[in-house]
């Protein structure tokens, strides 16, 4: 059974930095892409990232290109997201999440955490 | 930037079909896939690749894709059924991944 527990959320300043995990469990986590999706309070979920099985490859949103970085460390099953030059419009409940498929370029995430809360505010 | 249109609301009684669309112009070349959120819960994907269902996922859930235009149809919608749904998918010339604006399905 898929598990996916994400930490790291919490209150920043604008223009501060942050770094959300995500641990997995239940499946091969070196063998998937794993995603980044957001979600503002009250509004629609915004695919934020994306990183290869085995991490080579990383994509991006426009709006957080330059200030996010995604990594993974398949050793300790664990995804990360770094969050820099923080801003008001960041503010977001950050789910973490697998993609479908085994090996290939990154399709559609399959499996999702529960999700960790991030404000940004001064 | 790529961009996936839905409905902000559709409305259904108990028992109808509910048919909820996402266009984009990416879809003719690009699978397109659903997921359902409740009130306070992470999303769950109930269609992948245009038309299959994970596993779990009830069979009135069907989706398909033709031209630029994706549907998600729940069948016999219930009170059990309202959620927000997300259309997603890719651009056509790859490595951008776009949800669309989501659709709040009411049965009443």
């Amino acid at each position: 059974q898929v598990q996916l527990v994400e930490s790291g959320g919490g209150v920043v300043q604008p223009g501060r930095s942050l770094r959300l995990s995500c641990v997995a469990s239940g499946f091969t986590f070196s063998n998937y892409g794993m995603h980044w999706v957001r979600q503002a309070p009250g509004k629609g979920l915004e695919w934020v990232t994306v990183i290869s099985d085995d991490g080579h490859d990383q994509y991006y949103a426009d709006s957080v290109k330059g200030r996010f970085t995604i990594s993974r460390d398949n050793s300790k099953k664990t995804l990360y997201l770094q969050m820099n030059s923080l801003r008001a419009e960041d503010t977001a409940v950050y789910y973490c999440a697998k993609d479908g498929k085994v090996i290939v370029v990154p399709t559609a995430p399959d499996s999702w955490g529960q999700g960790t809360l991030v404000t940004v505010s001064s | 930037s790529y961009e996936l249109t839905q409905p902000p609301s559709v409305s259904v009684s108990p028992g109808q079909t509910a048919r909820i669309t996402c266009s984009g112009n990416g879809l003719p070349e690009k699978y397109a896939y659903w997921y359902q959120q409740k009130s306070g819960q992470a999303p769950v994907l109930v269609i992948y690749e245009d038309s299959k269902r994970p596993s779990g996922i009830p069979e009135k859930f069907s989706g398909s894709n033709s031209g630029t235009m994706a549907t998600l149809t729940i069948s016999g919608a219930q009170v059990e059924d309202e959620a927000d749904y997300y259309c997603f998918s890719t651009a056509s010339r790859g490595y951008q991944w776009v949800f669309g604006g989501g659709t709040k399905l009411t049965v009443l």
